[in-house]
């Protein structure tokens, strides 16, 4: 199975800043990533596929790089309504494996 | 508009058994590949398993913790999607979401509320 491992778990952040996450995937998935915003009581939402293809309605500030083994998501500057966890997602072979997440919180 | 919604999740014994079903709106569900993912108290997103779309003949694939336990199936004259879940132990308690993939291998861009599954005795 594939093992992505997010870093960092856990970030503190205020507004206006810009924050970065980081997704390495145990084996090379090519582009097949997926990023996930993740709010409490509420369904995921796609933000990212194809590793960097922003997905349609979500904001610019959002943006998604790499590729292989080592993927990056970006928050040019955060927003309040952006405090959540995020996750990464292979989608590159079976079992598909999300990653632990990354809660933003604020400072 | 496009919408997922669940139902069927509730309060069951370990050793029972539980359906869930998913009602697909503002699409055809034949025409997706169609996920269950779940999210257990206070962890992270887990995937549970698929279904492939029609033209693939609805092939399926589970992770290994549901394996041999769990059986996805859909009925796409009704638009819905399901999840037989047998064997239940107390690590199945969750919240369970049925998901839309966009297109093969990219994402997963329309999820239900979720339904909640828990096992106790």
């Amino acid at each position: 199975d594939i093992q992505l491992t997010q870093s960092p778990s856990f970030l503190s952040a205020s507004v206006g800043d810009r924050v970065t996450i980081t997704c390495r995937a145990s084996q090379g998935i090519s582009s097949f990533l997926a990023w996930y915003q993740h709010k409490p009581g509420k369904a995921p939402k796609l933000l990212i596929y194809s590793a960097s293809t922003l997905q349609s309605g979500v904001p610019s500030r959002f943006s998604g790089s790499g590729s292989g083994t080592e993927f990056t998501l970006t928050i040019s500057s955060l927003q309040p309504e952006d405090f959540a966890t995020y996750y990464c997602q292979q989608r590159n072979s079976y079992p598909l494996t999300f990653g632990g997440g990354t809660k933003v919180e604020i400072k | 508009e496009v919408q997922l919604a669940e139902s069927g999740g509730g309060l069951v014994q370990p050793g029972g058994s539980l359906r869930l079903s998913c009602v697909a709106s503002g699409f055809t569900l034949s025409d997706h590949y169609m996920d269950w993912v779940r999210q257990a108290p206070g962890k992270g997103l887990e995937w549970v398993g698929r279904s492939r779309k029609k033209v693939n003949s609805y092939g399926t694939e589970y992770a290994a913790s549901v394996k041999g336990r769990f059986t996805i199936s859909r009925d796409d004259s009704k638009n819905s999607f399901y999840l037989q879940m047998n064997s239940l132990e107390t690590e199945d308690t969750a919240v369970y979401y049925c998901t839309r993939e966009t297109a093969v291998g990219r994402g997963s861009d329309v999820w239900g509320q979720g339904t909640k599954v828990t096992v106790s005795s």
